[in-house]
């Protein structure tokens, strides 16, 4: 079976220092991998996307990147965090085909001070 | 217009009731319907995935599309204090690799 990882489960970060947030799947190849961030009371925000090792698409400008080192690992990445990164962050992936289902990781809480 | 609108609720109903859960999408050439239970400081989870005219029972719960209305629906049959959570609608809409969510329906059930 399919699970994902995502770590570290907490974090509390100074404003201005880099951020590294890990994704990991296990038991599918070749999936669809996707960031989100969900603010406090908030809504999900999809953050980035990617179809393939290397290939990440970014759907809202900010000082966050991602990438995508291995068919089943994504890297969420700031080199300065601001106030405004903080958030519960989630990974999910998803199959290839149009009915495919989505599944989210257990997220990362971040609190930036 | 949002591509997926939920009302935010809180949707309250008592212990034992249906609770009916909606949502509006906007592209009509949408494919696949889902619904996602998020409880408070966890990370969403599927409950229904439906992507045909008409309704979808999983014990308790029934997904119900109408297409030409641009309409899906989730009742939760006999309501427990544990489904108190927030229920997010996504929609795929064909030839993308990205689900767009709503913003998610609160529902209190009151023992």
């Amino acid at each position: 079976s399919q699970t994902i990882h995502q770590w570290p489960a907490t974090l509390v970060q100074p404003v201005g220092s880099p951020l590294s947030l890990e994704c990991t799947v296990e038991g599918t190849s070749n999936p669809n991998l996707y960031w989100y961030r969900q603010a406090a009371g908030r809504g999900l925000q999809l953050l980035f996307y990617s179809v393939g090792i290397g290939q990440i698409s970014s759907e809202v400008p900010q000082n966050l990147s991602a990438s995508r080192p291995q068919d089943r690992q994504f890297i969420l990445s700031s080199k300065k965090l601001l106030l405004s990164d903080s958030g519960f962050y989630l990974c999910a992936w998803r199959g290839r085909g149009l009915q495919e289902t989505q599944y989210f990781g257990p997220g990362t809480r971040l609190l930036v001070l | 217009q949002k591509e997926v609108e939920q009302n935010s609720g809180p949707l309250s109903v008592p212990e034992g009731a249906i609770a009916s859960l909606n949502c509006t999408y906007s592209d009509r050439v949408s494919q696949s319907f889902f619904w996602y239970r998020q409880y408070s400081g966890k990370s969403p989870e599927l409950i229904m995935s439906i992507y045909s005219n008409g309704d979808k029972e999983d014990g308790r719960f029934t997904a119900q599309l109408n297409k030409a209305s641009q309409y899906v629906s989730l009742l939760i049959r006999d309501s427990q204090p544990s489904d108190s959570a927030t229920y997010l609608c996504a929609v795929n809409r064909g030839g993308f690799q990205k689900l767009v969510f709503g913003t998610g329906t609160r529902l209190l059930v009151s023992p």
